[in-house]
């Protein structure tokens, strides 16, 4: 059965206190992972896709990487409006419709 | 540009009613999912439809939840004889055809829909 992991569940950062988040996938074949960001009471908002092992992508103090199994997304330096909830989802390749299975988030703050 | 928006932003119905949430997508997008999210997890895939058509249903929980796309833009999500476990976030989603490469997905800011 397809499964992702997103550890931890909740995660306090100091402002400038770098961190990871994880997310573990077990799928058939990958065709993408996926990183969103969501606000309280809003929609999931896009930041990255990732396509194959060894693949990393930047936005401001956002770095995403991929291996085989995982994902991280690396905070570096964070600052208070970097809290929101961080969701990881793999789209996978026997699928004809492009579907997304989501982990159940990793819940950020980050105080001053 | 405009992004997905969605409509209702809130509804609360009594057990039992009929409700109607409506998603209009980006501009151009074909492609267009509809998710439920509870407190505290990831959204769940419902149905996605390629134009006019529900090419993938299979995440409807059962016959009193349907959609349509009747001229493949707006989506309307139906949910007949609601219950308290209908209760959730009704997330939309729309994009470029998926095709054979990894698309990524834009969200509408959701319908919260409380069953009382």
């Amino acid at each position: 059965e397809d499964q992702v992991t997103q550890s931890p569940e909740a995660l306090r950062l100091q402002e400038g206190e770098s961190s990871s988040l994880n997310c573990s996938y077990t799928v058939s074949g990958l065709r993408g992972l996926f990183w969103y960001r969501q606000d309280p009471g809003k929609g999931p908002e896009f930041l990255f896709t990732l396509y194959s092992a060894g693949e990393e992508k930047e936005k401001e103090r956002l770095k995403a990487t991929l291996t085989k199994k995982e994902s991280f997304l690396h905070i570096t330096a964070p600052k208070p409006e970097d809290s929101a909830t961080y969701l990881c989802a793999v789209q996978l390749r026997g699928d004809s419709w492009g579907k997304l299975q989501f982990g159940a988030g990793t819940q950020v703050v980050v105080t001053p | 540009g405009a992004g997905v928006s969605q409509t209702p932003s809130n509804k609360v119905t009594e057990k039992g009613k009929y409700v109607e949430l409506r998603c209009d997508p980006i501009s151009g997008h074909t492609a267009l999912y509809w998710y439920r999210q509870s407190l505290g997890q990831g959204p769940e895939f419902l149905i996605y439809f390629q134009g006019t058509g529900a090419a993938d249903d299979s995440g409807l929980p059962n016959d009193r939840f349907f959609a349509v796309r009747p001229e493949g833009s707006v989506s309307t999500l139906k949910i007949q004889r609601t219950e308290r476990g209908d209760s959730a976030v009704y997330l939309c989603a729309s994009s470029t055809r998926p095709g054979q490469g990894a698309h990524e997905q834009y969200f509408g800011p959701g319908t919260r829909l409380t069953v009382t």
